[in-house]
């Protein structure tokens, strides 16, 4: 019964493509998170949203677009893939914003 | 915006031995977290601690948050507790150091 879980795991694809990562949490928390680790595993807060509503937009390209449905849920949709985009993104949540964080286990999105 | 330095950037260690992991920080904060990353890629939830001190087990840690800095302890290694051990900051958000690469050898 994962707290927050997240898919695909794993994502490969071409450059110019468009795809989404979806997140879900199980934890009735009000804030959720994307993360994105680079090649050095330096992690970097790319967007938060507490209750739906954007409350954190990171300096990151505008093909990422960030879309809550629910509380529950925060999904990643990014256009026109570029090399650049290889990484591990992390969803997770928190009770309240900032607090204790929660991750889903990333989705390794690879760009050929 | 807040800086967060972590030290060591890597440690290698025998199984059995002590370490101590330390994250500097630039700002007051009301919010403090350590995670390991296993070599899996999992991030683990170790400590939430934005002051005070907290146990669990072989580890520990410790926040002094007038001071700007937490320390992690890890007492009597194994080699599982390889991995990545990251502190993150904030109040708005939550920012990360870039994290402290520990190796336990057999």
């Amino acid at each position: 019964d994962t707290a927050v879980s997240q898919t695909p795991k794993y994502l490969v694809t071409q450059m110019g493509n468009d795809k989404s990562i979806k997140c879900e949490q199980n934890l009735g928390h009000d804030t959720m998170y994307w993360y994105k680790q680079d090649s050095k595993k330096f992690l970097k807060i790319m967007f938060s949203y507490n209750n739906k509503e954007l409350i954190i937009n990171e300096t990151v390209p505008n093909r990422f677009s960030p879309k809550s449905p629910d509380k529950a849920h925060l999904n990643l949709h990014i256009n026109s893939l570029e090399l650049g985009d290889s990484a591990v993104y992390f969803c997770a949540s928190s009770h309240r914003s900032p607090g204790e964080l929660f991750f889903g286990e990333g989705s390794r999105l690879t760009v050929l | 915006g807040i800086q967060v330095e972590q030290s060591p950037p890597d440690l290698i260690l025998q199984e059995g031995a002590n370490s101590t992991l330390r994250c500097n920080f630039s700002d007051s904060v009301n919010n403090l977290q350590w995670f390991h990353q296993n070599p899996w890629g999992q991030l683990i939830n170790l400590f939430y601690i934005p002051s005070g001190t907290k146990q669990n087990g072989r580890l520990s840690a410790t926040t002094v948050a007038t001071e700007r800095y937490s320390l992690l302890y890890i007492s009597s290694s194994q080699t599982t507790d390889s991995g990545v051990y990251f502190c993150a900051v904030g109040d708005n958000d939550m920012r990360f150091g870039a994290g402290t690469r520990l190796t336990v050898k057999p």
